[in-house]
């Protein structure tokens, strides 16, 4: 059982490139999500999705896609790449349910520079 | 909006202080709080908090709701240097959707223990 798994773990990019940040769960939960997370400032929200077919934009969307097409991939688009999306960002997953709901399993994240 | 606010940012203890995290909110449709412990990676879940005064305890961590307050505590007693971490506090709401999800994050506090 391997939970929720990232990749790439590290990524340098230059200004304008694209890349797709890769988010896979085997514990068939419903809800998946993607953060970042900036020194002191706690996780920001970029995307969710409650279920495959369906997303919706967090706090900070600009300059991310995502798309959810399977329940257990929710992959991450950054396209054109700024300086501003230099971060490290986090995938995480939970259920529904009263005693589960809330829980996330974060993924162990992926520290992008933006250069 | 909703917000989550935690406090201090950061604290500098020795080992063997006893600490107390703080963590107020306003949160529309409250459904829980919960504790994440965050070292260098992903955040780990400690507690899930949804009555007020009872308390939940694992080990040496401890952790009560106030709901008529609007507030949460996470004490750490006989402090070790591995407490060192970040620890998130969040805010779930019953209804999903907007730009905040369902679960709101505080900034964290910055724990670091001393020999």
């Amino acid at each position: 059982n391997a939970g929720v798994t990232q990749t790439p773990k590290f990524r340098i990019l230059k200004i304008g490139q694209s890349m797709t940040l890769q988010c896979a769960q085997d514990m068939n939960h419903n809800y998946m999500y993607w953060y970042r997370q900036d020194p002191g400032m706690g996780l920001k929200l970029i995307y969710y999705s409650v279920g495959a077919g369906i997303t919706d934009k967090g706090e900070v969307p600009n300059g991310y896609n995502v798309s959810r097409s399977t329940t257990e991939d929710f992959p991450l688009r950054l396209e054109l790449a700024a300086p501003s999306q230099t971060s490290v960002y986090f995938c995480a997953s939970s259920t529904e349910g009263q005693s589960g709901a809330n829980v996330l399993t974060f993924g162990a994240g992926s520290r992008l520079t933006v250069l | 909006e909703d917000k989550v606010v935690q406090s201090p940012l950061s604290l500098v203890v020795h080992e063997g202080d006893t600490v107390t995290l703080n963590c107020s909110y306003e949160v529309t449709n409250f459904r829980s709080l919960l504790w994440y412990k965050q070292e260098k990676k992903a955040p780990t879940f400690l507690f899930m908090l949804t009555s007020s005064g009872i308390e939940k305890k694992s080990g040496r961590l401890s952790s009560i709701l106030d709901k008529k307050e609007l507030f949460s505590i996470l004490n750490i007693t006989a402090t070790q240097t591995g407490d060192s971490a970040i620890y998130l506090c969040a805010v779930g709401r019953r209804n999903y959707g907007g730009s905040q999800g369902n679960l709101i994050f505080g900034k964290g506090t910055k724990l670091s223990v001393k020999p």
